[in-house]
């Protein structure tokens, strides 16, 4: 059975920090892998999505790595703001999307 | 478009009363998603429709949990009767073609079951 883990559970930096979320899953046969935002009291946001056959995916000022063969994944979040505050799921799709619990991130000013 | 919609965003009810969760997935899309929040199990798959014919049921806890899609912009998840342990919020989400595509999710109903 496929077990996704995030870890750290908590992550709190000052702005402008530059940092690292990671994904690890338990099994490497997955389509493809994606990472969400969830704001307090919303809905998930999707960020980026890496196919399997692929090694990274980038967007703005965030970059989502996949190694696939060693179960694991890693948001890339540069210069942080508070604004990036938030809860970071991922999430692979083996038939369905399993998620892990993610990772709730806090920027201080 | 307005994106997915979910009604009602908040449902307080007693032990033993009849919920019913609503949604309409972006105009579209032909697969549409429930899920269900909580702190101890995080984001978990109730169900699953494509073209409205449910596709994965597994994840429905027991009998209590019904899903229906009349049509293609439409879905109720309905819990009938409702328990405590039923709390949590519960998403609905939409793609295009299917489950391979990104999903787009709702804000999320959150339920209280007293």
């Amino acid at each position: 059975k496929q077990e996704v883990t995030q870890i750290p559970a908590a992550l709190s930096v000052p702005e402008g920090e530059n940092l690292v979320l990671n994904c690890s899953f338990t099994d490497s046969a997955i389509y493809n892998l994606q990472w969400f935002r969830q704001d307090p009291g919303k809905g998930l946001t999707s960020l980026l999505l890496i196919q399997s056959s692929q090694r990274e995916q980038t967007s703005g000022r965030l970059n989502a790595s996949l190694d696939k063969s060693s179960g694991r994944s890693t948001l890339y979040i540069a210069a942080s703001q508070p604004g990036d505050s938030a809860t970071y799921l991922c999430a692979v799709r083996q038939g369905n999307l399993i998620f892990g619990k993610g990772t709730k991130l806090s920027v201080k000013p | 478009d307005a994106g997915v919609i979910q009604s009602p965003r908040h449902e307080v009810t007693e032990m033993g009363q009849e919920v019913t969760l609503r949604c309409k997935p972006i105009s579209g899309h032909n697969s549409l998603f429930w899920y269900r929040q909580t702190m101890m199990r995080g984001l978990e798959l109730l169900i699953y429709f494509n073209n409205n014919v449910p596709i994965d049921d597994s994840g429905m806890p027991e009998d209590r949990f019904s899903a229906k899609m009349p049509n293609a912009s439409f879905s109720t998840l309905k819990i009938q009767p409702s328990e405590p342990r039923d709390s949590a919020v519960y998403f609905c989400a939409s793609s295009q073609q299917d489950a391979q595509e990104t999903q787009y999710f709702g804000p999320g109903t959150r339920l209280l079951v007293l």
